[in-house]
């Protein structure tokens, strides 16, 4: 079955304490993504990957780190997690071909920071 | 910059109705493509309907149909025959059509549909 997976679903953690949100696909994509959604702001990118070894930043990529070593894997990284990074996370992946650019979500991590 | 505006926070329709939800996007680019995602309750954003900005017909997916006006850059959403399980947020986004698959969302619709 084609899938977004990340773990874990859930986390509950406390301000400073490094964590990492693993995302995996098997789908053999190209593209992966991060958004974080909000209430009453939808959803917005953190980061990106065009391909193995290649990211870059979307549009609220502070405090966030990713890495793109192998092709299925897209960690989200938070160094030093802070309150305002409580939020809904997804991982997203697509293909870069242009019949195949529908992008399929993971089932999203729902992160508190205390 | 891209944005994308849904107006309307909540809409509510009866079982078996119809309803429409707006969406109006800005862009300075001609090729461009345009989705409607479903989020219910468990959180999974499913996509619903896509349309691309170079086609002037209208998608159709089952009882969900897009209005796509692309000179008044607005993409609404109709869903007819409204069964219980459309309750659910709805967002409208945009996708560039350069190399970047990056997606701009708007705010969403919260959708009840009452029995």
């Amino acid at each position: 079955e084609a899938q977004v997976t990340q773990n874990p679903r859930y986390l509950i953690t406390v301000t400073g304490k490094k964590l990492t949100v693993t995302c995996s696909q098997n789908m053999n994509h190209e593209y992966m993504s991060w958004y974080r959604q909000d209430p009453g702001l939808g959803l917005r990118q953190i980061y990106y990957s065009m391909n193995v070894e290649v990211t870059d930043k979307g549009d609220v990529p502070e405090g966030y780190k990713v890495s793109r070593k192998e092709k299925r894997n897209f960690p989200l990284i938070l160094e030093s997690p802070s309150p305002n990074q409580t939020s809904l996370y997804f991982c997203a992946s697509s293909s870069l071909s242009t019949e195949q650019e529908t992008q399929y979500f993971g089932p999203g991590t729902r992160l508190l920071v205390l | 910059a891209q944005t994308v505006t849904q107006s309307q926070p909540e809409m509510s329709v009866q079982e078996a109705e119809t309803v429409t939800l707006s969406c109006t996007y800005d862009t300075s680019e001609s090729d461009y493509y345009l989705f409607w995602y479903k989020q219910p309750p468990s959180r999974q954003m499913i996509l619903v309907i896509r349309q691309e900005a170079y086609k002037q017909q209208n998608a159709t997916e089952n009882r969900f149909s897009v209005n796509f006006q692309k000179a008044a850059k607005s993409f609404s959403l109709k869903i007819s025959d409204s069964q219980l399980g459309d309750a659910a947020m709805y967002f409208c986004a945009y996708r560039y059509g350069g190399a970047t698959n990056k997606l701009i969302f708007g705010t969403g619709t919260l959708l009840a549909v009452q029995p």
